[in-house]
């Protein structure tokens, strides 16, 4: 069975911080990769994807993930958090040809300013 | 577009009620996804639909929920009777291939208080 973990329950950094989250699944096929963002009282919104082609991708909001098959990674990365980005972030994984998602367990980001 | 609408947004309720949240999909999207969200427990599928028909429900917690979906543009979660172990926010999911790179577009979320 697939499954995602996230590295950290909760992260807190100063503004300006740079910020990693990490994210490990278990699969042995193809895989999409997604970052979802939820921000205090709303509903969960995709931040990035990957799905093939270049491992780094680039998402809103300054965000990047890079995808290392070989580590079965997808780390969230931002040079420089801000306030804002203050929220709860969800890797999910889902096979190329599956139909629903594994969601990890969710990491909390506390931005202080 | 107009985006997943559930409803109703917050729901406060004694144990023993019955409760129905509604989803509405985007439009084209031929997949629906009911989820819930709890601290404890962190988000946990509790069925899907394709085309109009459960596909697997295998993460509905108990006999008190139902799901269904009469039609591509409507979806009810209903639980009867409700207890407080029901607590959480239910949110509704669609998309078009999910396996794709389209992923998900989730609703703003029903959050259920059973008292």
């Amino acid at each position: 069975a697939q499954s995602v973990s996230q590295h950290n329950h909760h992260v807190i950094l100063s503004e300006a911080a740079s910020l990693e989250l990490g994210c490990n699944y278990s699969y042995g096929g193809t895989v999409n990769l997604f970052w979802y963002v939820q921000y205090p009282g709303q509903h969960l919104q995709l931040l990035l994807k990957y799905f093939s082609g270049d491992p780094l991708v680039k998402g809103i909001k300054g965000f990047e993930a890079e995808f290392i098959k070989s580590k079965f990674s997808f780390n969230l990365r931002k040079p420089s958090v801000q306030w804002s980005d203050t929220a709860e972030y969800f890797c999910a994984v889902i096979p190329s040809y599956g139909q629903n998602f594994v969601f990890g367990p969710g990491t909390r980001l506390s931005v202080l300013p | 577009d107009a985006g997943v609408i559930q409803s109703p947004r917050h729901e406060v309720t004694e144990m023993g009620q019955e409760v129905t949240l509604r989803c509405k999909p985007i439009s084209g999207h031929d997949y629906l996804f009911w989820y819930r969200q709890t601290m404890m427990r962190g988000l946990e599928l509790l069925i899907y639909f394709n085309n109009n028909v459960p596909i697997d429900d295998s993460g509905m917690p108990e006999d008190r929920f139902s799901a269904k979906m009469p039609n591509a543009s409507f979806s009810t979660l209903k639980i009867q009777p409700s207890e407080p172990r029901d607590s959480a926010v239910y949110f509704c999911a669609s998309s078009t291939r999910p396996g794709a790179s389209y992923g998900y577009t989730f609703g703003s979320g029903t959050r259920l208080t059973v008292v």
